[in-house]
């Protein structure tokens, strides 16, 4: 298994560009996130999925879309890149397993909007 | 208040000692506790989770729950160099909809 995937790894836009983070999972987990993390700082959800169609926000949601099509894909989408959007992305995915819900995670997207 | 607090360190210790890290949360309607490890430029990697109050141990670390004060805690025994990166503590409502993180605590393990 791959685990959770995500492309790209990094990726610079200018001000106002707009940009697809990618993100499927090979493991069947009902469940996917999105969250950045800032230089120093802990994870902040932007938004979530429950199963394939079902998608709701988090904390941070302002200035994203998110799709849930299938139950492999998650896919994050930026319209009009900001510079306060400049952070590591993580996608993650978790099911119910021993009595907890076990998230894990994509290797990341490094993004820059300058 | 933050929903979940944790110590920013830097924690140091020397190797072969016992490393400890703690998390205090504000939801008292938190039922799953989750640490995890991560390296720099790296994603977190789950550690181990507790939801019971009490001690939870794999291999030299020590997971310790303490609903009433609202506090959970991760013991590393015998620190290796290898074990110095950043610790996150997450809490969840056991829904699986919505992890909380802290900011993170940096141990460095000293050889």
């Amino acid at each position: 298994n791959a685990g959770v995937t995500q492309t790209p790894k990094f990726r610079i836009l200018k001000i106002g560009q707009s940009m697809t983070l990618q993100c499927t999972q090979d493991m069947n987990h009902n469940y996917m996130y999105w969250y950045r993390q800032d230089p120093g700082m802990g994870l902040k959800l932007i938004y979530y999925s429950v199963g394939a169609g079902i998608t709701d926000k988090g904390e941070v949601p302002n200035g994203y879309n998110v799709s849930r099509s299938t139950t492999e894909d998650f896919p994050l989408r930026l319209e009009l890149a900001a510079p306060s959007q400049t952070s590591v992305y993580f996608c993650a995915s978790s099911d119910r397993t021993a009595g907890a819900y076990e998230q894990y995670f994509g290797p990341g997207t490094r993004l820059t909007v300058t | 208040q933050k929903e979940v607090e944790q110590n920013s360190g830097p924690l140091s210790v020397p190797e072969g000692a016992i490393a400890s890290l703690n998390c205090t949360y504000s939801d008292r309607g938190s039922q799953s506790f989750f640490w995890y490890r991560q390296y720099s430029g790296k994603s977190p990697e789950l550690i181990m989770f507790i939801y019971s109050n009490g001690d939870k141990e794999d291999g030299r670390f020590t997971a310790q729950l303490n609903k009433a004060s609202q506090y959970v805690s991760l013991l590393i025994r015998d620190s290796q160099p290898s074990d110095s990166a950043t610790y996150l503590c997450a809490v969840n409502r056991n829904t699986g909809n919505q992890f909380y993180f802290g900011t993170g605590t940096s141990l460095t393990v000293i050889p």
